[in-house]
Protein backbone atom coordinates (compact mmCIF):
# COMPACT_ATOMS: atom_id res chain seq x y z
CA UNK A 1 0.00 0.00 0.00
CA UNK A 2 1.23 3.73 -0.58
CA UNK A 3 2.41 5.48 2.43
CA UNK A 4 3.43 9.31 2.43
CA UNK A 5 5.75 10.35 5.06
CA UNK A 6 6.42 14.06 6.01
CA UNK A 7 8.54 15.41 8.78
CA UNK A 8 9.50 17.91 10.74
CA UNK A 9 5.74 17.49 12.60
CA UNK A 10 6.27 20.77 14.07
CA UNK A 11 9.49 23.52 13.91
CA UNK A 12 9.76 26.70 15.05
CA UNK A 13 12.66 29.14 13.21
CA UNK A 14 13.65 32.51 13.44
CA UNK A 15 13.20 35.43 10.86
CA UNK A 16 15.60 34.94 8.34
CA UNK A 17 16.63 31.35 8.72
CA UNK A 18 16.41 28.97 5.78
CA UNK A 19 13.81 26.25 5.88
CA UNK A 20 13.77 22.24 4.45
CA UNK A 21 10.70 20.48 4.73
CA UNK A 22 10.82 17.35 3.49
CA UNK A 23 8.00 14.50 1.86
CA UNK A 24 8.62 10.99 0.46
CA UNK A 25 5.91 8.95 -0.92
CA UNK A 26 6.43 4.65 -1.00
CA UNK A 27 4.43 2.13 -2.86
CA UNK A 28 3.70 4.23 -5.70
CA UNK A 29 5.47 5.29 -9.04
CA UNK A 30 5.45 9.04 -10.99
CA UNK A 31 2.82 10.27 -8.33
CA UNK A 32 2.09 13.92 -9.19
CA UNK A 33 2.99 15.53 -6.10
CA UNK A 34 1.22 18.67 -4.44
CA UNK A 35 2.73 21.31 -1.20
CA UNK A 36 -0.36 23.17 0.37
CA UNK A 37 -0.28 25.86 2.60
CA UNK A 38 -3.41 26.09 5.35
CA UNK A 39 -3.06 29.63 8.01
CA UNK A 40 -4.94 29.54 10.72
CA UNK A 41 -8.81 29.43 9.84
CA UNK A 42 -8.62 29.36 6.46
CA UNK A 43 -8.67 26.69 3.73
CA UNK A 44 -5.88 25.27 1.93
CA UNK A 45 -3.80 27.31 -0.48
CA UNK A 46 -1.83 24.94 -3.62
CA UNK A 47 1.37 26.43 -3.55
CA UNK A 48 3.32 23.95 -5.58
CA UNK A 49 3.03 20.91 -7.56
CA UNK A 50 4.66 18.68 -9.57
CA UNK A 51 4.17 15.95 -11.95
CA UNK A 52 7.58 14.52 -12.65
CA UNK A 53 11.29 14.87 -11.64
CA UNK A 54 12.33 18.27 -11.87
CA UNK A 55 8.94 19.96 -13.19
CA UNK A 56 7.80 22.61 -10.77
CA UNK A 57 4.79 24.72 -11.00
CA UNK A 58 4.34 27.36 -8.65
CA UNK A 59 0.67 28.43 -8.06
CA UNK A 60 1.19 31.73 -6.12
CA UNK A 61 4.00 34.20 -5.81
CA UNK A 62 5.97 33.91 -2.46
CA UNK A 63 8.83 33.44 -0.93
CA UNK A 64 9.18 29.82 -1.19
CA UNK A 65 10.25 26.93 -2.81
CA UNK A 66 10.30 23.22 -4.09
CA UNK A 67 12.64 20.67 -5.75
CA UNK A 68 11.89 17.56 -6.48
CA UNK A 69 15.11 15.26 -6.78
CA UNK A 70 13.45 11.52 -7.10
CA UNK A 71 10.50 10.50 -8.50
CA UNK A 72 8.94 10.36 -4.90
CA UNK A 73 10.53 13.24 -2.84
CA UNK A 74 9.59 16.54 -2.83
CA UNK A 75 11.24 19.59 -0.87
CA UNK A 76 10.07 22.81 0.21
CA UNK A 77 12.05 25.30 0.97
CA UNK A 78 13.20 28.86 1.73
CA UNK A 79 16.41 30.70 1.44
CA UNK A 80 14.70 33.36 4.42
CA UNK A 81 11.72 32.75 6.49
CA UNK A 82 9.27 35.49 7.07
CA UNK A 83 6.77 36.16 9.67
CA UNK A 84 4.08 35.20 7.22
CA UNK A 85 5.69 32.20 6.47
CA UNK A 86 3.99 30.81 8.93
CA UNK A 87 1.57 28.07 8.73
CA UNK A 88 0.27 24.47 8.34
CA UNK A 89 2.29 23.45 5.69
CA UNK A 90 0.78 19.72 3.72
CA UNK A 91 2.38 17.64 1.49
CA UNK A 92 0.14 15.19 -0.33
CA UNK A 93 -0.13 12.84 -3.70
CA UNK A 94 -2.29 11.41 -6.23
CA UNK A 95 -2.05 8.91 -9.39
CA UNK A 96 -1.02 10.51 -12.28
CA UNK A 97 -4.25 11.86 -13.96
CA UNK A 98 -5.80 10.65 -11.04
CA UNK A 99 -8.46 11.65 -8.74
CA UNK A 100 -8.27 12.11 -5.21
CA UNK A 101 -5.23 13.51 -3.19
CA UNK A 102 -3.76 11.49 -0.36
CA UNK A 103 -2.05 13.78 2.15
CA UNK A 104 0.91 13.39 4.93
CA UNK A 105 0.39 14.80 8.50
CA UNK A 106 1.70 17.98 7.90
CA UNK A 107 4.17 20.12 9.36
CA UNK A 108 3.31 22.94 11.89
CA UNK A 109 5.79 26.01 11.16
CA UNK A 110 5.77 28.77 13.41
CA UNK A 111 8.48 31.68 12.66
CA UNK A 112 9.70 33.96 15.38
CA UNK B 1 -11.85 28.41 -13.39
CA UNK B 2 -13.58 25.98 -10.92
CA UNK B 3 -14.28 27.23 -7.47
CA UNK B 4 -15.96 25.63 -4.27
CA UNK B 5 -17.71 27.70 -1.73
CA UNK B 6 -18.86 26.11 1.70
CA UNK B 7 -21.66 27.52 3.16
CA UNK B 8 -21.10 28.26 7.17
CA UNK B 9 -17.70 28.21 8.63
CA UNK B 10 -18.97 26.83 11.49
CA UNK B 11 -21.81 24.45 11.76
CA UNK B 12 -23.09 22.52 15.81
CA UNK B 13 -25.05 19.82 16.26
CA UNK B 14 -26.25 17.69 19.49
CA UNK B 15 -24.83 14.67 19.87
CA UNK B 16 -27.51 11.94 17.66
CA UNK B 17 -28.78 14.95 15.66
CA UNK B 18 -28.78 15.20 11.73
CA UNK B 19 -25.41 16.92 10.00
CA UNK B 20 -25.75 18.49 6.65
CA UNK B 21 -22.49 20.52 5.70
CA UNK B 22 -23.32 22.50 2.72
CA UNK B 23 -21.17 22.91 -0.63
CA UNK B 24 -21.67 24.44 -4.16
CA UNK B 25 -19.08 23.98 -6.49
CA UNK B 26 -18.17 26.24 -9.93
CA UNK B 27 -17.15 24.19 -12.93
CA UNK B 28 -17.42 24.45 -16.88
CA UNK B 29 -16.97 20.62 -16.84
CA UNK B 30 -17.94 17.74 -14.94
CA UNK B 31 -16.57 18.32 -12.01
CA UNK B 32 -14.75 15.50 -9.85
CA UNK B 33 -16.13 16.42 -5.84
CA UNK B 34 -14.58 15.25 -2.41
CA UNK B 35 -15.13 16.05 0.74
CA UNK B 36 -11.79 15.43 3.40
CA UNK B 37 -11.94 15.34 6.85
CA UNK B 38 -9.22 16.97 9.39
CA UNK B 39 -8.87 16.66 12.88
CA UNK B 40 -6.86 18.97 14.69
CA UNK B 41 -2.99 19.33 13.76
CA UNK B 42 -3.30 16.28 11.58
CA UNK B 43 -3.76 15.81 7.57
CA UNK B 44 -6.65 15.46 5.40
CA UNK B 45 -8.30 12.11 5.14
CA UNK B 46 -10.66 11.86 2.18
CA UNK B 47 -14.16 10.76 3.24
CA UNK B 48 -16.10 10.15 0.14
CA UNK B 49 -15.94 11.14 -3.82
CA UNK B 50 -17.76 12.10 -6.74
CA UNK B 51 -16.15 10.75 -10.33
CA UNK B 52 -19.41 10.80 -12.27
CA UNK B 53 -20.94 7.60 -10.77
CA UNK B 54 -23.68 6.86 -8.68
CA UNK B 55 -24.97 10.91 -7.52
CA UNK B 56 -25.16 9.11 -4.13
CA UNK B 57 -21.70 8.60 -2.63
CA UNK B 58 -21.17 6.44 0.25
CA UNK B 59 -18.12 7.63 1.98
CA UNK B 60 -15.73 6.61 5.70
CA UNK B 61 -17.99 6.99 9.24
CA UNK B 62 -21.79 6.96 7.76
CA UNK B 63 -21.09 9.98 5.82
CA UNK B 64 -22.78 10.14 2.59
CA UNK B 65 -22.58 13.25 -0.23
CA UNK B 66 -25.09 13.40 -3.32
CA UNK B 67 -24.60 15.36 -6.37
CA UNK B 68 -27.14 17.66 -8.16
CA UNK B 69 -25.95 19.34 -11.53
CA UNK B 70 -29.10 21.66 -11.27
CA UNK B 71 -28.46 22.74 -7.87
CA UNK B 72 -24.57 22.88 -8.64
CA UNK B 73 -24.46 21.25 -5.10
CA UNK B 74 -22.61 18.68 -2.81
CA UNK B 75 -23.75 18.70 0.35
CA UNK B 76 -22.81 16.39 2.98
CA UNK B 77 -24.68 14.32 5.68
CA UNK B 78 -24.88 12.26 8.44
CA UNK B 79 -28.34 11.02 9.57
CA UNK B 80 -27.02 10.49 13.15
CA UNK B 81 -23.72 12.80 15.08
CA UNK B 82 -21.32 11.29 17.11
CA UNK B 83 -18.71 13.00 19.20
CA UNK B 84 -16.08 11.86 17.10
CA UNK B 85 -17.26 13.63 13.75
CA UNK B 86 -16.19 17.04 15.26
CA UNK B 87 -13.63 18.03 13.04
CA UNK B 88 -12.99 20.73 10.16
CA UNK B 89 -14.51 19.42 6.66
CA UNK B 90 -13.42 20.48 3.43
CA UNK B 91 -15.12 20.17 0.19
CA UNK B 92 -12.81 20.02 -3.07
CA UNK B 93 -13.39 20.09 -6.61
CA UNK B 94 -10.37 18.43 -8.81
CA UNK B 95 -9.10 20.64 -11.85
CA UNK B 96 -10.47 18.94 -15.04
CA UNK B 97 -9.57 19.09 -17.53
CA UNK B 98 -5.70 19.23 -17.20
CA UNK B 99 -5.61 16.47 -15.09
CA UNK B 100 -2.66 17.83 -13.27
CA UNK B 101 -4.71 16.45 -10.03
CA UNK B 102 -4.92 19.92 -8.23
CA UNK B 103 -7.46 20.24 -5.90
CA UNK B 104 -9.59 23.43 -5.60
CA UNK B 105 -10.47 23.66 -1.50
CA UNK B 106 -13.28 25.34 -0.14
CA UNK B 107 -12.47 27.70 3.03
CA UNK B 108 -13.68 24.57 5.30
CA UNK B 109 -16.53 23.74 7.91
CA UNK B 110 -15.73 23.08 11.37
CA UNK B 111 -18.44 21.06 12.95
CA UNK B 112 -18.94 20.76 16.42
CA UNK B 113 -20.98 18.11 18.00
CA UNK B 114 -22.78 18.97 21.42
CA UNK B 115 -23.49 16.36 24.05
Amino acid sequence: SQTIHQWPATLVQPVGSPLSLECTVEGTSNPNLYWYRQAAGRGLQLLFYSVGIGQISSEVPQNLSASRPQDRQFILSSKKLLLSDSGFYLCAWSVSRGTEAFFGQGTRLTVV
Amino acid sequence: AQSVTQLGSHVSVSEGALVLLRCNYSSSVPPYLFWYVQYPNQGLQLLLKYTSAATLVKGINGFEAEFKKSETSFHLTKPSAHMSDAAEYFCAVSDQPSNTGKLIFGQGTTLQVKP
